[in-house]
Order: C-alpha cells, then structure tokens, then sequence
C-alpha cells in the first residue's frame, strides 16, 4: 500500500485559515469514510484531531475541520493560533482491512 | 481514564528480535481495537497493525511476514514481535487504542503511548 500524499508543508499567519490536503485512492480516502487526522508536536505522541472525515473528538477546538472529495481529504484550520504550528498526519481504512498513512505536513505559524 | 504504556529493550541487535509490551491501565483490552504504530527518525508515521482482544489481527503487507501482534487479557496487555530487524525498523514505537464510535470501529486512533524509542544497532 502507498502513503497517502500530503504537502511536505504549508504556513499561514496568526487569525488566518489554512487547509492541508491529503490524497490518496479509490481503495483508501475514496472509498471509505475512515479519514483520520493527528497533530503532532515534537517529541510528542501524535493526537487524535478529526476521525470519519470531519468528526472531532470531545476537547479539540472547532477551529479545526475535517471534509473529503473524491480521493482526497482536507483539514482545515481556522484562526490559527502560535500553538497550532505542529507537524499533521492524515490516515486512511483501505480495501485490505488495512490502515495507511500520509508523509506528514508541518505547518508553520508565521 | 485509558492511559497506555510502552516497555521493552530499547537496543535490538540486527537480525534479532525486538519484542515490545503495551500495558492498558483504567479500562479493558476487552473494549476496543489496539494497534502498534512506529516512527522512523525522518520520515512519518507506519502503521504496523491492530488486534481485537479475541486475537484477531490485520498487518501492514510491507510488514506481514515478519510480524506478530499478540494479547495477553489476563494482563491488560497487546505485545509486538518484529523479526529479523534491520537499520530501517529503528523508530519510535508508539501504541494506540482505535476509537470506537456507537459501538463500531471509527479506524481512528484516541488514546496513545507516550512512545518508547528503539536502536537497532549491533
């Protein structure tokens, strides 16, 4: 299984909105409303901030959403605030009864 | 709340065996999917593979033929074996509990390790 395509990274200043996309097939984000998304900060674990495409756990902020077109998912973040600068990772349920991830974006915070 | 934690050698020599523990503390193995998940130094997240705790189990491909993930109920515990390892499975090994949603898997994963750092190295 391949990893799920995501911009290496994206930045955008504080108040703004950013998306980050993640694409990947029929076999995985097309074909299944199992998308995933984690925050992670160094040295951390990663976090869990949006599962079944735009789903948020309780706790996470609703600056943060989740949407999905074809094979490809989106998070966005809006209103971007200095702790938002974190690396995010998409995942996705496949065809096989497996999970694949993406490669990660880092998101800077001007 | 769940809170989970990762034990092992943090060193395995290459072609041996690393061999990882995830104990489950304030809830039951019994309650949901769990999963073994790692991080190579650069690169991203590798999903390795989930359990139920009546054993039943899906790998990675790129990982099945080397690796077992195991439960333990009377201990709170899911353990994993890697087989032969080489330069390329030194990562960061972090266990996972996959959220459950209205009693159906959401694939997600909501509770972590803190993640427990392995070297393969002879």
């Amino acid at each position: 299984q391949s990893a799920l395509t995501q911009p290496a990274s994206v930045s955008g200043s504080p108040g703004q909105s950013i998306t980050i996309s993640c694409t990947g097939t029929s076999s995985d984000v097309g074909g299944y409303n199992y998308v995933s998304w984690y925050q992670q900060h160094p040295g951390k674990a990663p976090k869990l901030m949006i599962y079944e495409v735009s789903d948020r756990p309780s706790g996470v902020s609703n600056r943060f959403s989740g949407s999905k077109s074809g094979n490809t998912a989106s998070l966005t973040i809006s209103g971007l605030q200095p702790e938002d600068e974190a690396s995010y990772f998409c995942s996705s349920y496949t065809s096989s009864s497996t999970l694949v991830f993406g490669g990660g974006t880092k998101l800077t915070v001007l | 709340q769940v809170q989970l934690q990762e034990s092992g050698p943090g060193l395995v020599r290459p072609s041996e065996t690393l061999s990882l523990t995830c104990t489950v503390s304030g809830g039951s193995i019994s309650s949901s999917y769990w999963s073994w998940i790692r991080q190579p130094p650069v690169n991203g997240l590798d999903w390795i593979g989930f359990i139920y705790y009546s054993g039943s189990t899906n790998y990675n491909p790129s990982l099945k033929s080397r690796v077992t993930i195991s439960v333990d109920t009377s201990k709170n515990q899911f353990s994993l074996k890697l087989t032969s390892v080489t330069a390329a499975d030194a990562a960061v090994y972090y266990c996972a509990r996959v959220a459950i949603k209205f009693g159906g898997l959401t694939y997600g994963m909501d509770v972590w390790g803190q993640g427990t750092t392995v070297t393969v190295s002879s």
